[in-house]
């Protein structure tokens, strides 16, 4: 299967700890978005690369948070010190860049600070 | 700005009956619309997309969505309900503006009774 696969697919960690996600977009997509979903919610935007630039930072994502696509291929979100209202889904999502709008999304890795 | 309100934060029907998740966005720009799926644990699914090409629109599993500009309505329809069915379903848009993420709206959780 050649979708957006995450790592980890969960996570629990102690609040002030830090944490790293993992994201492999689909192979030809140069387009990767993170969101965030929580309880009984719809995603909400926090971030997007074209390729290796990001683009675009939601004002969801604190200075506690940071992205990365370092080749263009996979991208990294860390969130440092985390605090127990980081608990949700990190969603990310790829697409290709040419006219077409569509997001394909991963599974997600869900985050639980305790 | 653009939003999107899903009317109706569940919604139960029989196996066999018809589906009706609404959907109506705001938008000063001819908007690109989707729908989506959510299983529990697991990412998104797209299920169908309007891009100004045709009002109507079929998706997988059976479904389609009618877009209607004059009500800035995209209410997904679906004639008979399975019962693989039940799940989270997420009404999404993008507005061509330069912006490239999504919009959700809140969801919709269906439930499909025997």
């Amino acid at each position: 299967d050649t979708g957006v696969s995450q790592d980890p697919r969960h996570k629990i960690t102690k609040r002030g700890q830090n944490v790293t996600f993992r994201c492999d977009p689909i192979s030809e997509h140069n387009r990767l978005y993170w969101y965030r979903q929580t309880l009984g919610q719809g995603p909400e935007f926090l971030t997007y690369f074209q390729n290796e630039a990001q683009l675009e930072k939601s004002r969801l994502l604190s200075d506690r948070f940071s992205a990365e696509r370092p080749k263009g291929s996979f991208s990294t979100l860390e969130i440092q010190r985390t605090e127990q209202g980081d608990s949700a889904m990190y969603l990310c999502a790829s697409s290709l860049g040419t006219g077409t709008y569509e997001q394909y999304f991963g599974p997600g890795t869900r985050l639980t600070v305790t | 700005a653009q939003s999107v309100t899903q009317l109706g934060s569940h919604v139960s029907v029989s196996e066999g009956a018809l589906v009706l998740l609404r959907c109506n966005y705001s938008s000063s720009v001819p908007p690109y619309l989707f729908w989506y799926v959510q299983y529990p644990n697991q990412g998104l699914q797209l299920l169908l997309k309007y891009t100004s090409a045709a009002t109507l629109v079929k998706g997988i599993n059976g479904f389609e969505a009618e877009f209607k500009k004059s009500e800035t309505s995209f209410h997904l329809t679906k004639p008979s309900a399975h019962m693989s069915d039940a799940a989270e379903y997420f009404c999404a848009v993008h507005m061509d503006t330069g912006r490239r993420a999504l919009t959700f709206g809140s969801g919709t959780r269906l439930q499909v009774q025997p």
